[in-house]
């Protein structure tokens, strides 16, 4: 059974840092490519970033220049670390997994991890 | 502003079919797979359809997907209260190298 499990989410002020990780059991994590989807309350879904099998890597305009993805395959763990937080980067942060080795959709979702960002 | 659309909200009854569209542009929509997910209130989003009209093990016959052009569709036959939810369209924009999401439909089964 295919499982990402989000952490690191915190309540935090503008202009602070902050790493949330994911760690993933169930597939072969190296095969795939994986993203970062987040969710403002109440709103609906925005790409953040995504990062394939070989380290290629994409980001949202919104995030382009302060948020860095990475993973590591040896731990089964994807990452995100922001920096310069604002507080429309406010959301319930998910892991994602894609069906495919490069960056295309996201395949299966964690549960979350809530980052709240005050000014 | 989404890159894809999608309307709002959709509401029928039990029993019937409802359709949720996904409009969209050369550079995403026609050029790349779409996938269709559900968020019930307080969950994750559920992957539903996937490379334009492929389901996943698990989900029902009910929920078919569609593509023509730079537009997507959603059909849910057989609706039941349990499919009350908010659906999103996603792909990815080979034009702007990142990914996008409608901004998704709320569906009221009444």
């Amino acid at each position: 059974e295919v499982q990402l499990v989000e952490s690191g989410g915190a309540s935090l002020q503008s202009g602070r840092s902050l790493r949330i990780s994911c760690e993933v059991s169930g597939f072969t994590f190296d095969k795939f490519a994986m993203h970062w989807v987040r969710q403002a309350p109440g709103k609906g879904l925005e790409w953040v970033s995504g990062i394939s099998w070989k380290n290629t890597l994409g980001y949202a305009d919104s995030v382009k220049g302060r948020f860095t993805i990475s993973r590591d395959n040896a731990k089964n763990s994807l990452f995100l670390q922001m920096n310069s937080l604002r507080p429309e980067d406010t959301g319930l942060y998910y892991c994602a997994k894609d069906r495919y080795p490069i960056v295309s959709v996201p395949d299966a979702w964690g549960q979350g991890t809530l980052v709240t960002v005050s000014s | 502003q989404s890159v894809l659309t999608q309307p709002p909200s959709v509401s029928a009854a039990p029993g019937q079919k409802v359709t949720i569209s996904c409009s969209g542009s050369s550079s995403n929509m026609r050029s790349n797979y779409v996938s269709w997910y559900q968020q019930v209130p307080g969950a994750a989003p559920r992957l539903l359809i996937y490379d334009d009209d492929k389901r996943p093990s698990g989900i029902p016959d009910r929920f078919s997907g569609s593509k023509s052009g730079t537009s997507a569709t959603l059909a849910i036959t057989g609706l039941q209260t349990g499919d009350e939810a908010d659906y999103y369209c996603g792909t990815w924009d080979a034009s702007l190298s990142v990914g996008v999401f409608g901004g998704g439909t709320k569906l009221t089964v009444l």
